[in-house]
Protein backbone atom coordinates (compact mmCIF):
# COMPACT_ATOMS: atom_id res chain seq x y z
CA UNK A 1 0.00 0.00 0.00
CA UNK A 2 1.91 3.17 -1.49
CA UNK A 3 1.95 5.97 1.56
CA UNK A 4 3.66 9.35 1.76
CA UNK A 5 3.97 9.84 5.65
CA UNK A 6 4.45 14.10 5.95
CA UNK A 7 5.89 15.61 9.25
CA UNK A 8 3.04 17.21 11.20
CA UNK A 9 1.74 20.81 11.69
CA UNK A 10 4.79 23.59 12.17
CA UNK A 11 4.73 26.88 13.80
CA UNK A 12 7.86 29.34 12.44
CA UNK A 13 8.52 32.92 13.60
CA UNK A 14 8.86 35.08 10.62
CA UNK A 15 12.61 34.98 8.79
CA UNK A 16 12.91 31.59 10.17
CA UNK A 17 13.41 28.01 7.68
CA UNK A 18 11.39 25.07 8.46
CA UNK A 19 12.47 21.48 6.78
CA UNK A 20 9.61 19.56 6.14
CA UNK A 21 9.80 15.71 5.53
CA UNK A 22 7.77 13.21 3.75
CA UNK A 23 8.12 9.46 4.36
CA UNK A 24 7.58 7.04 1.02
CA UNK A 25 6.58 3.24 1.64
CA UNK A 26 4.80 0.89 0.29
CA UNK A 27 6.70 1.14 -3.40
CA UNK A 28 10.02 1.65 -4.97
CA UNK A 29 11.34 4.97 -4.40
CA UNK A 30 13.51 5.54 -7.25
CA UNK A 31 11.07 4.83 -9.36
CA UNK A 32 8.92 7.71 -8.90
CA UNK A 33 9.40 11.81 -8.57
CA UNK A 34 8.30 13.55 -5.62
CA UNK A 35 6.50 16.64 -6.25
CA UNK A 36 5.62 19.64 -3.64
CA UNK A 37 1.93 21.27 -3.85
CA UNK A 38 0.85 24.36 -1.71
CA UNK A 39 -2.17 25.07 -0.46
CA UNK A 40 -3.00 28.26 1.22
CA UNK A 41 -6.17 28.23 3.15
CA UNK A 42 -8.99 28.11 1.77
CA UNK A 43 -7.91 28.08 -1.26
CA UNK A 44 -6.18 26.49 -4.30
CA UNK A 45 -3.24 24.26 -5.32
CA UNK A 46 0.40 25.55 -6.62
CA UNK A 47 2.81 23.14 -7.83
CA UNK A 48 6.02 24.30 -5.92
CA UNK A 49 8.54 21.92 -7.71
CA UNK A 50 9.49 17.89 -7.57
CA UNK A 51 12.78 16.08 -7.46
CA UNK A 52 14.17 12.92 -8.77
CA UNK A 53 15.18 10.84 -6.15
CA UNK A 54 17.31 8.27 -8.41
CA UNK A 55 19.68 11.00 -9.50
CA UNK A 56 18.65 14.52 -7.33
CA UNK A 57 17.81 16.55 -10.54
CA UNK A 58 14.92 18.96 -9.49
CA UNK A 59 12.85 21.67 -10.78
CA UNK A 60 11.06 24.13 -9.33
CA UNK A 61 8.03 26.53 -10.36
CA UNK A 62 9.96 30.07 -11.18
CA UNK A 63 7.58 31.11 -8.14
CA UNK A 64 9.38 29.08 -5.79
CA UNK A 65 12.67 29.09 -7.07
CA UNK A 66 14.30 31.30 -4.30
CA UNK A 67 11.55 29.88 -1.58
CA UNK A 68 12.17 26.22 -1.81
CA UNK A 69 14.62 23.58 -1.70
CA UNK A 70 14.13 19.74 -2.40
CA UNK A 71 16.02 16.81 -1.19
CA UNK A 72 16.12 12.97 -0.53
CA UNK A 73 17.66 10.86 1.47
CA UNK A 74 17.52 7.08 -0.90
CA UNK A 75 18.71 5.23 2.28
CA UNK A 76 15.31 6.01 4.35
CA UNK A 77 12.99 6.29 1.29
CA UNK A 78 12.37 10.22 2.54
CA UNK A 79 11.49 13.72 0.76
CA UNK A 80 12.25 16.74 2.51
CA UNK A 81 11.35 20.59 1.52
CA UNK A 82 13.30 23.42 3.36
CA UNK A 83 11.31 26.86 3.09
CA UNK A 84 13.70 29.58 3.82
CA UNK A 85 12.70 33.26 4.69
CA UNK A 86 9.42 32.44 5.82
CA UNK A 87 6.85 35.52 5.96
CA UNK A 88 2.97 34.78 6.44
CA UNK A 89 2.72 34.62 2.96
CA UNK A 90 4.34 31.51 3.73
CA UNK A 91 1.79 30.26 5.69
CA UNK A 92 -0.22 26.73 4.11
CA UNK A 93 -0.59 23.36 4.10
CA UNK A 94 2.15 21.54 1.80
CA UNK A 95 1.36 18.08 0.22
CA UNK A 96 4.41 15.62 -1.07
CA UNK A 97 2.97 13.92 -4.21
CA UNK A 98 4.40 11.54 -6.19
CA UNK A 99 4.62 11.03 -10.15
CA UNK A 100 5.67 7.65 -12.14
CA UNK A 101 9.36 8.08 -13.83
CA UNK A 102 7.90 5.10 -16.14
CA UNK A 103 4.82 6.28 -17.55
CA UNK A 104 5.22 8.37 -20.65
CA UNK A 105 3.25 11.48 -20.17
CA UNK A 106 2.33 11.65 -16.53
CA UNK A 107 5.67 13.63 -15.32
CA UNK A 108 2.55 15.90 -13.74
CA UNK A 109 0.06 13.38 -12.62
CA UNK A 110 0.22 13.18 -8.94
CA UNK A 111 -1.17 9.42 -8.38
CA UNK A 112 -1.02 9.76 -4.54
CA UNK A 113 -0.52 12.18 -1.86
CA UNK A 114 0.83 12.90 1.62
CA UNK A 115 -1.69 14.27 3.90
CA UNK A 116 0.03 17.45 4.01
CA UNK A 117 1.81 19.49 6.43
CA UNK A 118 0.27 22.80 7.91
CA UNK A 119 3.25 25.84 8.45
CA UNK A 120 2.03 28.61 9.98
CA UNK A 121 4.11 31.51 10.27
CA UNK A 122 3.29 34.03 13.10
CA UNK A 123 5.86 35.71 15.76
CA UNK B 1 2.25 29.75 -17.55
CA UNK B 2 -1.57 28.48 -18.29
CA UNK B 3 -4.28 29.48 -16.49
CA UNK B 4 -7.54 27.44 -15.63
CA UNK B 5 -10.83 28.14 -15.11
CA UNK B 6 -13.08 25.64 -13.04
CA UNK B 7 -17.14 26.18 -12.71
CA UNK B 8 -19.29 26.24 -11.06
CA UNK B 9 -17.46 27.29 -7.94
CA UNK B 10 -20.64 25.39 -5.78
CA UNK B 11 -22.34 22.06 -6.50
CA UNK B 12 -25.17 21.10 -4.76
CA UNK B 13 -27.05 17.76 -6.01
CA UNK B 14 -28.53 14.65 -4.09
CA UNK B 15 -27.63 11.21 -4.30
CA UNK B 16 -28.19 9.78 -7.51
CA UNK B 17 -28.25 12.29 -9.60
CA UNK B 18 -25.47 13.08 -11.73
CA UNK B 19 -23.33 16.43 -11.79
CA UNK B 20 -20.89 18.01 -14.17
CA UNK B 21 -18.13 20.05 -13.62
CA UNK B 22 -15.78 22.16 -16.25
CA UNK B 23 -12.82 23.26 -16.96
CA UNK B 24 -11.07 25.50 -19.14
CA UNK B 25 -7.53 26.29 -20.20
CA UNK B 26 -5.87 29.31 -21.29
CA UNK B 27 -4.40 27.77 -24.56
CA UNK B 28 -4.36 24.44 -25.59
CA UNK B 29 -3.21 21.68 -23.44
CA UNK B 30 -3.97 18.79 -25.85
CA UNK B 31 -5.83 15.84 -23.71
CA UNK B 32 -3.30 15.97 -20.85
CA UNK B 33 -5.87 17.28 -18.03
CA UNK B 34 -6.28 15.40 -14.37
CA UNK B 35 -8.86 15.42 -12.09
CA UNK B 36 -8.76 15.18 -8.22
CA UNK B 37 -10.82 14.80 -5.17
CA UNK B 38 -10.08 16.48 -1.83
CA UNK B 39 -12.43 15.61 1.33
CA UNK B 40 -10.92 17.05 4.62
CA UNK B 41 -9.24 14.40 6.68
CA UNK B 42 -8.61 11.95 3.28
CA UNK B 43 -5.26 11.99 1.58
CA UNK B 44 -5.87 13.97 -1.79
CA UNK B 45 -7.07 11.39 -4.74
CA UNK B 46 -6.34 11.29 -8.70
CA UNK B 47 -9.38 10.26 -10.73
CA UNK B 48 -8.97 10.84 -13.87
CA UNK B 49 -5.71 11.72 -16.43
CA UNK B 50 -5.50 12.44 -19.66
CA UNK B 51 -8.64 13.74 -19.95
CA UNK B 52 -10.45 10.83 -19.89
CA UNK B 53 -8.07 7.86 -18.54
CA UNK B 54 -9.61 6.89 -15.01
CA UNK B 55 -7.03 6.22 -12.77
CA UNK B 56 -7.05 2.30 -11.07
CA UNK B 57 -9.69 2.32 -8.44
CA UNK B 58 -11.60 5.05 -9.50
CA UNK B 59 -15.33 3.82 -9.62
CA UNK B 60 -16.66 3.86 -13.06
CA UNK B 61 -19.48 6.32 -12.59
CA UNK B 62 -16.76 8.98 -13.15
CA UNK B 63 -16.01 10.18 -16.82
CA UNK B 64 -13.99 12.69 -18.38
CA UNK B 65 -13.93 14.03 -21.70
CA UNK B 66 -12.82 17.16 -23.78
CA UNK B 67 -9.60 18.14 -25.39
CA UNK B 68 -7.66 21.83 -26.46
CA UNK B 69 -9.03 24.04 -24.02
CA UNK B 70 -11.78 22.59 -23.03
CA UNK B 71 -12.95 19.41 -20.41
CA UNK B 72 -15.56 17.89 -18.39
CA UNK B 73 -15.82 15.87 -15.23
CA UNK B 74 -19.24 13.91 -15.47
CA UNK B 75 -19.82 12.00 -12.19
CA UNK B 76 -23.36 9.45 -12.77
CA UNK B 77 -25.40 8.31 -10.25
CA UNK B 78 -24.11 10.41 -6.94
CA UNK B 79 -23.45 8.55 -3.82
CA UNK B 80 -22.66 10.14 -0.57
CA UNK B 81 -18.63 9.46 -0.58
CA UNK B 82 -18.39 11.49 -3.56
CA UNK B 83 -19.16 14.79 -1.92
CA UNK B 84 -16.51 17.16 -1.29
CA UNK B 85 -13.90 19.34 -3.32
CA UNK B 86 -12.73 19.07 -7.20
CA UNK B 87 -9.94 20.40 -9.04
CA UNK B 88 -8.75 20.29 -12.36
CA UNK B 89 -5.04 20.39 -13.11
CA UNK B 90 -3.36 20.58 -16.50
CA UNK B 91 -0.20 17.92 -16.92
CA UNK B 92 0.49 18.80 -20.49
CA UNK B 93 3.26 21.70 -19.95
CA UNK B 94 5.71 23.41 -16.94
CA UNK B 95 4.60 24.86 -14.60
CA UNK B 96 1.32 22.12 -14.13
CA UNK B 97 -1.40 24.35 -13.13
CA UNK B 98 -4.94 23.61 -10.89
CA UNK B 99 -8.30 25.27 -11.85
CA UNK B 100 -9.92 27.05 -8.44
CA UNK B 101 -12.00 24.25 -7.01
CA UNK B 102 -15.60 22.90 -6.99
CA UNK B 103 -17.18 22.25 -4.28
CA UNK B 104 -19.81 19.59 -4.57
CA UNK B 105 -21.99 19.54 -1.76
CA UNK B 106 -25.63 17.30 -0.91
CA UNK B 107 -28.69 19.24 -1.32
Amino acid sequence: QVNLLQSRAALVKPGASVKLSCKASGYTFTDYYIHWVKQSHGKSLEWIGYINPNSGYTNYNEKFKSKATLTVDKSTNTAYMELSRLTSEDSATYYCTRSSRIIRGTLYVMDAWGQGASVTVSS
Amino acid sequence: DVQMTQSPSNLAASPGESVSINCKASKSISKYLAWYQQKPGKANKLLIYSGSTLQSGTPSRFSGSGSGTDFTLTIRNLEPEDFGLYYCQQHNEYPPSFGSGTKLEIK
